[in-house]
């Protein structure tokens, strides 16, 4: 019943060290996607997944890693944080190849990420 | 490439006043449309969607959508507001070039005063 979950929900880190964000979906949707969101930019999306192991660059990846080695989880990684990655970042998932096949996104409750 | 606009990024109503939240897209193609909720401190949560069928599109909590595809508008509105509808409110389209994305307006936060 939980749908999709990220975690941690906020986190403090310091310039220069590597985080990652985990997140997961127990509907087996084949599509995830890692948004942040900053104030005046609205959603802008970082990387996408279609399938295990098939993983492509968004709006702005710069800076960020993904993988996705099993459908269920999609972890982010920060390989070395910069202040102007502080932002909320924001994981969906979709079922674009069952389902209504609409693109419908449903999203996890987000992690509050402070890089000082 | 396809875009979404959210005109105002501040909407103020009274309590019992209409809501309207107004969403343009640009597509020659007609695409699927959202709308999406965020509470405070919450994940986007979807209100309704227009997925070619019926042009007015019914969502949670009272809320409706009317695709107008000679205006390329997708206005959200609400008859009545509710204290408890103060949010910010996503306008989203799917991506004409990759229709596995979708594509989101900057947001509308929607103040309801008593």
């Amino acid at each position: 019943d939980a749908g999709i979950t990220q975690s941690p929900r906020y986190k403090i880190t310091e310039t220069g060290r590597q985080v990652t964000l985990m997140c997961h979906q127990t509907w087996s949707h084949s599509y995830m996607f890692w948004y942040r969101q900053d104030l005046g930019h609205g959603l802008r999306l970082i990387y996408y997944s279609a399938a295990a192991d098939i993983t492509d660059k968004g709006e702005v990846p710069d800076g960020y890693v993904v993988s996705r080695s099993k459908t269920e989880n999609f972890p982010l990684t920060l390989e070395s944080a910069t202040r102007s990655q502080t932002s909320v970042y924001f994981c969906a998932s979709s079922d674009l190849e069952g389902g209504t096949g609409d693109g419908t996104q449903y999203f996890g409750p987000g992690t509050r990420l402070l890089v000082l | 490439a396809q875009s979404v606009t959210q005109l105002g990024s501040h909407v103020s109503v009274s309590e019992g006043a209409l809501v309207l939240l107004r969403c343009n897209y640009s597509s020659s193609v007609p695409p699927y449309l959202f709308w999406y909720v965020q509470y405070p401190n919450q994940g986007l949560q979807l209100l309704l969607k227009y997925t070619s069928a019926a042009t007015l599109v019914k969502g949670i909590n009272g809320f409706e959508a009317e695709f107008k595809k000679s205006e390329t508008s997708f206005h959200l509105t609400k008859p009545s507001a509710h204290m408890s509808d103060a949010a910010e409110y996503f306008c989203a389209v799917t991506s004409d070039r990759d229709t596995d994305k979708l594509i989101f307006g900057t947001g509308t936060r929607l103040q309801v005063f008593p």
